[in-house]
């Protein structure tokens, strides 16, 4: 069963910019959430969606969304970027479609540098 | 943001020594996932835990769900030189489909 895939692995933007990230979860896994990694921030929870509809989003301003697609396909975007952005971009799919034993598994993550 | 408590930070441990990490929380949860992350790559799923009080193994590594649901535990027996990396620690609270992140542990093995 292949597993979480994400692309682009790696880019660079410009400040202003704007970028679009893409997952694709585990086959047949319905949920699928993101995460931001940073050095001083750990790993931090952006948002968690299932069967197109966000479920849970985390503290990170409007300039941050997300969508699923019907195939469980998901992207996020974020508008307006800042040097602050840069991170790794974690996706993470669950097979589970209620918040209890909801085990996630991590794809290998979109590094982005704002510059 | 948020992050959980993990200790240690960092270790550095003869090869075939035993490992022992833990995480806290001040609030309760009802799933906790521990996982390894590589440089460059995304974190690695070793053990989840479903239940307070649940012992679980996956080979040489053991993990634990606190009693008080707060806390948890994770060991590494006869550590290898393929142990390196960071481990962290993930819990879920009642009701919300996201994790917390502990701050990780990073594991260095000495052959």
């Amino acid at each position: 069963k292949a597993g979480v895939t994400q692309t682009p692995r790696y880019l660079i933007k410009t400040r202003g910019q704007q970028v679009t990230l893409s997952c694709s979860p585990i086959s047949g896994h319905r949920s699928v959430s993101w995460y931001q990694q940073t050095p001083g921030q750990g790993l931090q929870f952006l948002f968690e969606y299932f069967s197109e509809t966000q479920r849970n989003k985390g503290n990170f301003p409007g300039r941050f969304s997300g969508r699923q697609f019907s195939n469980s396909r998901s992207e996020m975007n974020v508008s307006t970027l800042e040097l602050g952005d840069s991170a790794l971009y974690l996706c993470a799919s669950s097979g589970s479609s209620s918040a209890s034993g909801n085990t996630i598994y991590f794809g290998e993550g979109s590094w982005l540098t704002v510059v | 943001g948020q992050q959980l408590n993990q200790s240690p930070q960092s270790m550095f441990i003869q090869e075939g020594e035993d490992v022992s990490m833990n995480c806290t929380s001040s609030s309760i949860f009802n799933t906790w996932l521990w996982y390894k992350q590589d440089p460059g790559e995304g974190p690695v799923l070793l053990i989840a835990l479903y239940k307070a009080g649940e012992l679980t193994s996956n080979g040489r590594l053991t993990a634990q769900f606190g009693i008080t649901r707060k806390d948890s535990f994770l060991n590494i027996s006869a550590s290898i030189p393929s142990d390196v990396g960071i481990y962290f620690c993930a819990g879920q609270g009642p009701g919300t489909y996201k994790y917390i992140f502990g701050t990780g542990t990073r594991l260095k093995v000495l052959a």
